[in-house]
């Protein structure tokens, strides 16, 4: 069970569109169409932003969406806001009840 | 609103057993749902260390097996953490968290508790 591979960073300048991508395998990303993303603060827990790919949760703005193709899933922040900068993670479902994070994007706002 | 809140020692020395437990309100564990344990050490990325389900059957991460117990208290509405043998590499936020049953996202998270493994 190897982690998703993220970029390190991304960045974008205000009211601009990001996307973050998220690869694995055929046994995670591929394999299920359970793909979610975080999103933390710093020194906070992390929040639930986009699950089963592309469903967002209650109070989640719309500017956050999700996607998938293959093995690779990414995550669009479209008009970027100044409290948008954080780090993202991806996590897969990986079968068995198991899951496996991705390493981590940093996204700063210009 | 469901909350969840981690509780356990900060300092462990090395070799020993971390213990954490995590309290759950607003919600009962019987009712459904999976319940995880997430780490994060400084300055790293998370890292998914098991998950239980109310009837008590766990699933963990394959690289921490060997070491890792998750058990449910459904009369205490809580679930713990055991982590053996620990060293300096375990040194992690640990964040205990509620996993959908279908999917296994996260949707809700513990505040995080830092255990620094030290002697």
């Amino acid at each position: 069970q190897s982690a998703l591979t993220q970029p390190r960073s991304v960045s974008g300048s205000p009211g601009q569109s990001v996307t973050i991508s998220c690869t694995g395998t055929s046994s995670d990303v591929g394999g299920y169409n359970y793909v979610s993303w975080y999103q933390q603060h710093p020194g906070k827990a992390p929040k639930l932003m986009i699950y089963d790919v592309s469903k967002r949760p209650s109070g989640v703005p719309d500017r956050f969406s999700g996607s998938k193709s293959g093995n690779t899933a990414s995550l669009t922040i479209s008009g970027l806001q100044a409290e948008d900068e954080a780090d993202y993670y991806c996590c897969s479902y990986a079968g068995s009840y198991t899951s496996v994070f991705g390493g981590g994007t940093k996204l700063t706002v210009l | 609103q469901v909350q969840l809140q981690e509780s356990g020692p900060g300092l462990v020395k090395p070799s020993e057993t971390l213990s954490l437990t995590c309290a759950v309100s607003g919600y009962s564990i019987s009712s459904g749902y999976y319940w995880g344990w997430i780490r994060q050490p400084p300055g790293k990325g998370l890292e998914w260390i098991g998950s239980i389900y109310h009837s008590g059957s766990t699933y963990y991460n394959p690289s921490l097996k060997s070491r890792v117990t998750i058990s449910v208290d459904t009369s205490k509405n809580q679930f713990s953490l055991k982590l053996s043998s620990v060293t300096a590499a375990d040194t992690a936020v640990y964040y205990c968290a509620r996993a959908r049953s279908t999917g296994h996202s996260f949707d809700y998270w513990g505040q995080g508790t830092l255990v620094t493994v030290s002697s």
